[in-house]
Parts: structure tokens; C-alpha cells; sequence
């Protein structure tokens, strides 16, 4: 069936290092996907989005990469702060409806 | 520029009884996307609006229901409540239908 999976569902890194999280999906048909940010009693925040006629794209402090060929979507955050510490989630868009299928989310720890 | 915003942010129900959540959308936004979130899950797709019309659903039952008013502000309302009811309740407006979906802050809801 459709999913979009999580390879790691804890992620410890020291204040300061790189974070990478992975997300892994299944449709091929899928064109859009986003990257979410939710802290603990919030909804999700948008991150950055990629559209699958590109492989990259860079934000502020983050970059999304996204490899078609094996359905893979990653997550980096460069230099990260405490203030990055939540639940990470992948989301696919495969133009039903406007339905976005997240994965089970990441929880990205970062100790001072 | 106002974001999405949601009410009630916690509710407390028993089984059997009805509940309506409301959302009003991010300023400019014409669609509204509706999503349950149980504890340590990521976000389930229920229905999207788009245009007072129903633009797709989710693997929820009928009792799940819901409405988009002319200023797109939008309700969501589930019948004869169960206690796997018991979620965050998160409506995410776009500017369309297959665009980037801005989330609220959620409504709690606890059936007993």
C-alpha cells in the first residue's frame, strides 16, 4: 500500500553538528513532498517542500534531498541549535485530492 | 497576515456524542485539509475542502462529516463518538488545492 516510512524514529546529535533524517516512500507517482517541524502541543510547521523535477533545494540552515530512483527524501540541518529539537516529519503529495500520507516522524534530540 | 487558527484547543466528550471542531484558514487560502493525529503517529488525512465541496477523503467512516463556509473558514464534525476518537484534531489551510498546506495548532480531543 502507500506509505512514507521513517528509517530512524530517535535522533540524538550534540548542539552544533550536521542532522540528517530520512524518509523513505513508495509511490512513484507522488510529485510533491514536504518536510514538517512539530514541537511537543503544536501542529506541524512547514520546513521546506521539493517537487520531484528537482533533486535538491536549500532553505536557511536546511536542505532537502530527494533521490527518485530508489524513493528516498532526506532531511539535513546544518549547524543544529537546541531550538531544533522536535518531531520531524516527511510528507508525500500523489495529487489525490490534495491528501498528504506523513510518515511516523523523527525525534530529533540535540544536547548542549 | 494571520495564520490558521482553530477551536475549541481542548475537548473533553463521552462516547456516543457529537462534536464540532472549527478552523478559520491562513488569510487568502481557499482550501482547507482536515487530519487526525493519534499520540505518536503522524497526521492521517480525513477530507480536504476546496470551495464549499468535498476534494477528496480519507479512510474515515461517513460519521466523520464536515463543511467550508463562503469566507472558507471550515467545521469538522464526528457523530456517535468512539474512544479511538481520541486525537489531535489539525486543519491545514493552502492557497489551492494542491499547494503547500499551512497547519493550525490542533484541537485536543478526549472521549471517555
Amino acid at each position: 500500500g502507500e506509505s512514507v516510512g521513517l528509517h530512524l524514529p530517535t535522533l540524538s546529535v550534540q548542539e552544533g553538528d550536521n542532522s540528517i533524517i530520512n524518509c523513505a516512500y513508495s509511490n512513484s507517482a507522488s510529485d510533491y513532498f514536504i518536510w514538517y517541524k512539530q514541537e511537543s502541543g503544536k501542529g506541524p510547521q512547514f520546513i521546506i517542500d521539493i517537487r520531484s523535477n528537482m533533486d535538491k533545494r536549500q532553505g536557511q540552515r536546511v536542505t532537502v534531498l530527494l533521490n527518485k530512483t530508489v524513493k528516498h527524501l532526506s532531511l539535513q540541518i546544518a549547524a543544529t541549535q537546541p531550538g531544533d529539537s522536535a518531531v520531524y516529519f516527511c510528507a508525500e503529495n500523489n495529487n489525490q485530492g490534495g491528501k498528504l500520507i506523513f510518515g511516523q516522524g523523527t525525534e530529533l534530540s540535540v544536547k548542549p | 497576515e494571520t495564520g490558521v487558527t482553530q477551536s475549541p484547543t481542548h475537548l473533553i466528550k463521552t462516547r456516543g456524542q457529537q462534536v464540532t471542531l472549527r478552523c478559520s484558514s491562513q488569510s487568502g487560502h481557499n482550501t482547507v485539509s482536515w487530519y487526525q493525529q493519534a499520540l505518536g503517529q503522524g497526521p492521517q488525512f480525513i477530507f480536504q475542502y476546496y470551495r464549499e465541496e468535498e476534494n477528496g477523503r480519507g479512510n474515515f467512516p461517513p460519521r466523520f462529516s464536515g463543511l467550508q463556509f463562503p469566507n472558507y473558514s471550515s467545521e469538522l464534525n464526528v457523530n456517535a463518538l468512539e474512544l479511538d476518537d481520541s486525537a489531535l484534531y489539525l486543519c491545514a489551510s493552502s492557497l489551492k488545492r494542491q499547494e503547500t498546506q499551512y497547519f493550525g495548532p490542533g484541537t485536543r480531543l478526549l472521549v471517555l
